[in-house]
């Protein structure tokens, strides 16, 4: 099994609804979150970065991380067409960082 | 934007060759890693860095090789290449007070 589970889609939204990313991890160890956005053939760009529990809000991204449930959201509000790309989550313990990777959501915002 | 640098961009090349690739950041950052991405995989680790003359293999076993002798510089090398070493190679740094990684554009290999 393993350690970061992410659906890989591909998630198809209308442009302006709202994108709803989650993963789900086993190793209650994790304590920093990040969420990373990857454009074809590009390398993944950083987006969000949360410590423990709670929820982090940037502009028309929200990260939410729920560690009881072992489960981490990312949402983007009023999606775009260049919200298109590929969404990894990320994660690791209070160590040297070595981080533990989803495989990615391909997401499709339509206009 | 984060300075991380990876060259070539994209390199075809026959089996048996040794290569290199490039990777530099001018941030300063002690830590550096080397990632293997293949399509519709999570991020594979097949070397670190935390600062000069230190290299560690990673997760994923891997023929290839790393050196450190620069804070900038953190190049990957295959002694002789193999079609099986076809895929996106991706290096990233960070700062050994922060968690977050910066990734470089990624180095797409293809040995024929």
């Amino acid at each position: 099994q393993k350690e970061v589970e992410q659906d890989p889609g591909p998630l198809s939204v209308p442009e302006g609804a709202i994108v709803s990313l989650n993963c789900t991890y086993s190793n209650s160890a994790f304590q920093y979150f990040m969420w990373y956005r990857q454009y074809s053939r590009k390398g993944p760009e950083l987006l969000m970065y949360t410590y423990s529990s709670g929820n982090k809000e940037d502009g028309r991204f929200t990260a939410q991380v729920d560690k009881s449930s072992k489960y981490i959201s990312l949402f983007i509000r009023d999606s775009q067409p260049s919200d298109s790309a590929t969404y990894l989550c990320a994660m690791t313990t209070d160590s040297w960082g070595k981080f533990q990777f989803g495989a990615g959501t391909q997401v499709v915002v339509t206009p | 934007e984060a300075d991380i640098y990876q060259t070539p961009r994209y390199l075809v090349i026959g089996t048996g060759k040794k290569i290199t690739l490039e990777c530099s950041q001018t941030m300063g950052h002690d830590k550096m890693y080397w990632y293997q991405q293949d399509p519709g995989m999570e991020l594979h680790l097949i070397h670190y860095s935390y600062g000069v003359n230190s290299t560690e293999k990673g997760d994923l076993s891997s023929e290839s090789t790393v050196s450190r002798i620069r804070t900038e510089h953190f190049p990957l090398t295959l002694e002789s290449a193999r079609p099986s070493h076809t895929s996106q190679y991706l290096c990233a740094s960070s700062d050994l007070a922060q968690r977050e990684q910066y990734f470089g554009p990624g180095t797409r290999l293809t040995v024929t």
